[in-house]
């Protein structure tokens, strides 16, 4: 596997449902991120993860929980979602700008989430 | 506070026609610059971007972007387009130790 993988490519789930997306990159980058994009809106920024701490967190509800077990894998965990999360969920890695990376964010193919 | 503008949200091309799409940025510093495509359904792939040096950055897929710093300017052109063209379009921003800002992205149709 080259580049950015995510796991689903489709999800429907239920508002009660526990479920979580998987995030993988083989680029071998130490920055990794979460985002939404919902029809109609920008590219919004999530979460991001530098060397596997958070380092942002752009006011997201409690009921999305990111993971990152190491460098190369992220995890956004779901519960209790509302239809209006419905979207794209993208996730993207890159070197961290601020140990020297440039800042070039290579994404992945995103997980098509549909909250009934 | 920075922002990156697309001013055309469609844009529809005849196949073969030469095309080019627009992006303005405000940024205090000296910007990073990028543009991704976004097939349906899919994640964002990088076309080009520019750091420094030449102002005229070539890209994949036969792209190309200008930087016009006094404009605060990178449109992204191309020659010739081909049907498999068609998708949406995101300039984006950034410095060596921020984020990355997307612009709301340019939906290209194009005509056979």
């Amino acid at each position: 596997e080259t580049g950015v993988t995510q796991t689903p490519r489709h999800l429907v789930m239920g508002m009660t449902n526990k479920k979580s997306l998987k995030c993988e990159q083989h680029l071998g980058h130490n920055a990794m991120y979460w985002y939404k994009q919902s029809a109609k809106k920008p590219l919004e920024l999530m979460f991001v993860y530098s060397l596997e701490e958070r380092v942002e967190n752009n006011s997201v509800p409690s009921r999305f929980s990111p993971e990152c077990p190491n460098s190369s894998h992220l995890f956004l965990h779901l519960h209790t979602l509302q239809p209006e999360d419905s979207a794209l969920y993208l996730c993207a890695s890159s070197q961290d700008p601020r140990a020297g990376g440039r800042n070039t964010q290579y994404f992945g193919p995103g997980t098509r989430l549909t909250v009934l | 506070a920075q922002s990156v503008t697309q001013p055309d949200i469609h844009i529809t091309v005849s196949e073969g026609a030469s095309l080019e799409l627009r992006c303005n940025y405000s940024y205090g510093a000296t910007p990073y610059l990028f543009w991704y495509v976004q097939s349906p359904g899919q994640g964002l792939q990088l076309l080009l971007k520019y750091f420094s040096g030449d102002t005229l950055v070539q890209g994949i897929k036969g792209f190309e972007a200008e930087f016009k710093r006094s404009q605060s300017s990178f449109n992204l052109r191309k020659p010739s387009v081909h049907w498999s063209d068609a998708a949406e379009y995101f300039c984006a921003v950034s410095n060596r130790d921020d984020k990355i800002i997307f612009g709301k992205g340019t939906r290209l149709h194009i005509l056979p």
